[in-house]
């Protein structure tokens, strides 16, 4: 069970927009930055977001975020085939046990 | 060129020890927190451990606290875990991960390795 709650899987057609939700609390995504990961199958994780919002050099402005109180939004406009990925959102946890937490993951099908 | 390389993976049975290195190049490795996260088989990110740039401030996650322990050489600039009482629960590819910052309460992953695998298994 992840701290942070993705759903598991998405599907939607090439050139279609995309969303994907990231939920969690006050102690990670409420008081501190959310950043998401791309997976393309049996690579590694690669950063896509980060801030919240922004994007490192070289991320097309096809990928967006935003964040309001304890959730996170990731969105991919013009789907290509080349997006199918697992996505995995992230933040670090004030709590007690202070730590890294990572969403379960969202395994986007473009169709 | 800024990379991450991961070694030190393999076959280990139940109870037994492993220690994983990341060898670091292209940037100043002493400015920069590191961590490591795991993903099992067919699953999910898992977060490990971190340790600031200096190496003063280490932090596990509950799963590996008291088996596994993060240091770094700053002359090797290289990173590593030295994995005790392994279980097979802690199968997985063990990623490396450079964060932004000297802290990795800020910030986040902003280079990863290609990971290597630890398999455990009798």
């Amino acid at each position: 069970q992840s701290v942070l709650t993705q759903p598991p899987s998405m599907s939607a057609a090439p050139g279609q927009k995309v969303t994907i939700s990231c939920s969690g609390s006050s102690s990670n995504i409420g008081n501190n930055f959310v950043s998401w990961y791309q997976q393309l199958p049996g690579t590694a994780p690669k950063l896509l977001i980060y801030d919240d919002n922004r994007r490192p050099s070289g991320i097309p402005d096809r990928f967006s975020a935003s964040k309001s109180g304890t959730s996170a939004t990731l969105g991919i406009t013009g789907l290509q085939t080349g997006d199918e990925a697992d996505y995995y959102c992230g933040a670090w946890d004030s709590s007690l046990s202070a730590s890294w937490v990572f969403g379960g993951g969202t395994k986007l099908t473009v169709l | 060129e800024v990379q991450l390389v991961e070694s030190g993976g393999g076959l280990v049975q139940p109870g037994g020890s492993l220690r994983l290195s990341c060898a670091t190049s292209g940037f100043t490795f002493s400015r920069y927190a590191m961590s490591w996260v795991r993903q099992a088989p067919g699953k999910g990110l898992e977060w490990v451990s971190s340790v600031s740039g200096s190496g003063s401030s280490t932090y596990y996650a509950d799963s590996v606290k008291g088996r596994f322990t993060v240091s770094r050489d700053k002359s090797k600039t290289t990173l590593y875990l030295q994995m005790n009482s392994l279980r097979a629960e802690d199968t997985a590819v063990y990623y490396c991960a450079k964060g932004e910052y000297g802290f990795p309460t800020q910030g986040h992953f902003d280079l990863w390795g290609r990971g290597t695998l630890v398999t455990v298994s009798s």
